[in-house]
């Protein structure tokens, strides 16, 4: 069956320029998360979706990143003026329902930021 | 603030040779320890649940347990194919945190 899909797998952009990642959760999952994996390090939370809504953004780094998500299905996390520091392999992952322990994961998307 | 300390962070073994991976949290009420495997450029699979101290879960070569403070991933007789990082996480207000995980390379 058809896991978490992300695209793009890999994204090298000039310092400056958006991006958008993309999310495709499995059908039928409510809870959509992002987490950010820098090179070598753990994953770090960036914003949890239950439905179309996002009930914790805490872990967004700054204003430049944004996510939304359109109904219980595509979600898009966005980053403005991308920096260097921005570079990182970001992971999304889905759930039946939020609070449970059990994800699943995508392959990433890595973002290099020239 | 809860947190996740996974120790070694990184473990060579040779094949056949057992070890022991250790996480320990710091968690107002928990709600699940959480095991994950995660293969070079992929994203982390999911391994175990543990709710309670005492509690056991086994998978092929790999046994989590469970006491108040602390998780250990027991990895017996290990193969080449279980070269892999292993990540724990504990639940905070419907989201997951994760440790830093353990870089284990097992060599024939």
């Amino acid at each position: 069956g058809a896991g978490v899909s992300q695209s793009p797998s890999n994204k090298v952009t000039e310092k400056g320029k958006d991006v958008e990642l993309r999310c495709d959760p499995i059908s039928g999952h409510t809870a959509l998360y992002w987490y950010r994996q820098r090179l070598g390090q753990g994953l770090e939370f960036l914003i949890y979706f239950q439905g179309n809504s996002a009930p914790d953004k805490s872990g967004l780094p700054s204003d430049r990143f944004s996510a939304e998500r359109t109904g219980e299905s595509v979600s898009t996390l966005t980053i403005q003026r991308t920096q260097q520091e921005d570079s990182a392999v970001y992971l999304c992952a889905s759930s039946p329902w939020t609070g449970t322990g059990e994800l699943f994961f995508g392959e990433g998307s890595r973002l290099t930021v020239l | 603030e809860d947190q996740v300390t996974q120790s070694p962070e990184a473990l060579r073994l040779q094949e056949g040779e057992s070890s022991s991976l250790n996480c320990s949290y710091t968690v107002s009420g928990l709600r699940g320890l959480f095991w994950y495997r995660q293969d070079p450029g992929k994203g982390p699979e999911f391994l175990f649940t543990l709710y309670s101290a005492g509690e056991e879960k086994e998978k092929e070569r790999l046994k989590a347990t469970l006491t108040k403070k602390e998780s250990f991933l027991h990895i017996t007789a290990p193969k080449p194919e279980d070269s892999a990082t292993y990540l724990c996480a504990v639940i905070d207000t419907d989201k997951l945190i994760f440790g830093t995980g353990t870089r284990l390379q097992v060599f024939p």
